[in-house]
């Protein structure tokens, strides 16, 4: 199936500081999701955007719907060590970023 | 339980084997999905179930993989005469309708020897 192109593919980054992440894709979407997956789980819903320009914040975690419908971004201010993870996009259903690793040194 | 529940958490098995992977869903949900995820990679849709629509099989790989939904409820992933390829964590979730957020479940690693 298609799958998103997610950037960066890894971050590492000092405790403290922000993080953004990227997916963009050729076809428009309705919906854009951001997940976060830990080692072993399955992943776990973030924030889901529903609309394009929409711009969303659950805690320190903020994302936006790109207006084009084409992209999304997710950004994570002064991270903490629990934090580290991989993190996906998800545009409409079914079709999934590539992931960024998370690693947050303390 | 509370959330989706998959067993088992680990096998593995010989090339050329069959596999069966089973699939709890949240209680009540109708919608129901299989992902593979390789290593490093991004989660890849297999096969969607809606209620008691024909599922969407579109993303299967190839004839091996086949999936049912039994009642409306548990679903099991069956790969017949596996490969060192289909190696990977095969991971369901369920949702409360189409479109619906989906919740995961811990998935199931497989691996072929």
């Amino acid at each position: 199936g298609q799958q998103l192109n997610q950037s960066p593919q890894s971050m590492f980054i000092q405790e403290g500081e922000d993080v953004s992440m990227n997916c963009t894709s050729s076809s428009i979407f309705n919906t854009w999701l951001w997940y976060k997956q830990d080692p072993g789980e399955g992943p776990v819903l973030l924030i889901a955007l529903y609309k394009a320009g929409e711009l969303t914040s659950n805690g320190r975690l903020t994302a936006q719907f790109g207006i084009t419908r084409k992209d999304s971004f997710l950004n994570i201010s002064a991270s903490i060590p629990s934090d580290v993870g991989i993190y996906f996009c998800e545009g409409n259903q079914f079709y999934f970023g590539t992931g960024t690793s998370l690693t947050v040194i303390p | 339980g509370a959330g989706v529940s998959q067993s088992p958490s680990n096998k593995v098995t010989e090339k050329g084997k069959d596999v069966e992977l089973r699939c709890d869903p949240i209680s009540g949900h109708t919608a129901l999905y299989w992902y593979r995820q390789s290593l490093g990679q991004g989660l890849e849709f297999l096969i969607y179930f809606q209620g008691n629509s024909a599922p969407d099989k579109s993303g299967l790989p190839s004839d091996r993989f086949s999936a049912e939904r039994t009642g409306g409820s548990v679903s099991t992933l069956t790969i017949q005469r596996t490969q060192q390829e289909d190696s990977a964590v095969y991971l369901c979730a369920s949702s409360w309708r189409t479109s619906g957020l989906q919740f995961f479940g811990p998935g199931t690693r497989l691996t072929v020897l």
